[in-house]
């Protein structure tokens, strides 16, 4: 079954430190991986894309990494700030159909404390 | 910021009534979706479409429809509202942006619907 598994379910920190968020899946076959970031009430906004050719790929202070043997990807954010407070969502993408189906994790929910 | 809205923001509304979600996109885009999400849960497909005329269901049953007459409208129907239906909804569209069939969605603000 194709699945997309987040941890912690929670974190909270204080400002200015880093973090890191888990993503493992199961999903096959594997196309690609999305980091979404979701302010309350909003909708999701993209942060990184990686196929299975990319380890690594940064956007600012967000840096993810991928795993594709291991099928895991991690999101390590860097001197967190008050906006970073938000809900993380990994979502994979198979390429077993040609509409691409994504598999969503129930996110992350980072809260950064002043 | 991407160019694609939803409105109404939010509703509130009694059981029964017939109500319609919109969205449009500015960026010309075919594809475009349809999810629901509960609190803390993840979201659901319930309908896309790829281009005019082109609609399909998603992966989570729903009650509402949808329509594409025009590329940038993708209106969602719910034809009689029940308690069972709150939640909210957004809308997404994308474009293949990659070899690797990397398709970058870009979401609604979405609509929180409450059905009394």
């Amino acid at each position: 079954k194709n699945q997309v598994e987040q941890s912690p379910q929670s974190l909270i920190i204080l400002e200015g430190k880093n973090c890191t968020l888990q993503c493992n899946y199961t999903v096959s076959p594997f196309s690609n991986l999305r980091w979404y970031k979701q302010d309350t009430g909003r909708g999701p906004v993209s942060l990184t894309i990686m196929t299975f050719s990319e380890n690594t790929k940064s956007n600012g202070r967000y840096t993810a990494t991928l795993d594709a043997d291991t099928k895991q990807s991690s999101l390590h954010i860097t001197a967190s700030q008050l906006s970073d407070s938000a809900s993380y969502i990994c979502v994979v993408a198979d390429r077993g159909s040609t509409l691409g189906r994504l598999y969503f994790g129930r996110g992350t929910q980072l809260t950064v404390w002043p | 910021e991407a160019d694609i809205y939803q409105t109404p923001r939010y509703l509130v509304i009694g059981t029964g009534k017939k109500i319609t979600l919109e969205c449009s996109q500015t960026m010309g885009h075919d594809k475009m979706y349809w999810y629901q999400q509960d609190p803390g849960m993840e979201l659901h497909l319930i309908h896309y479409s790829y281009g005019v005329n082109s609609t399909e269901k998603g992966d989570l049953s729903s009650e509402s429809t949808v329509s594409r007459i025009r590329t940038e409208h993708f209106p969602l129907t719910l034809e009689s509202a029940r308690p069972s239906h709150t939640s909210q909804y957004l809308c997404a569209s994308s474009e293949r942006t990659g070899e690797h069939g990397t398709d970058t969605q870009y979401f609604g603000p979405g609509t929180r619907l409450t059905v009394l």
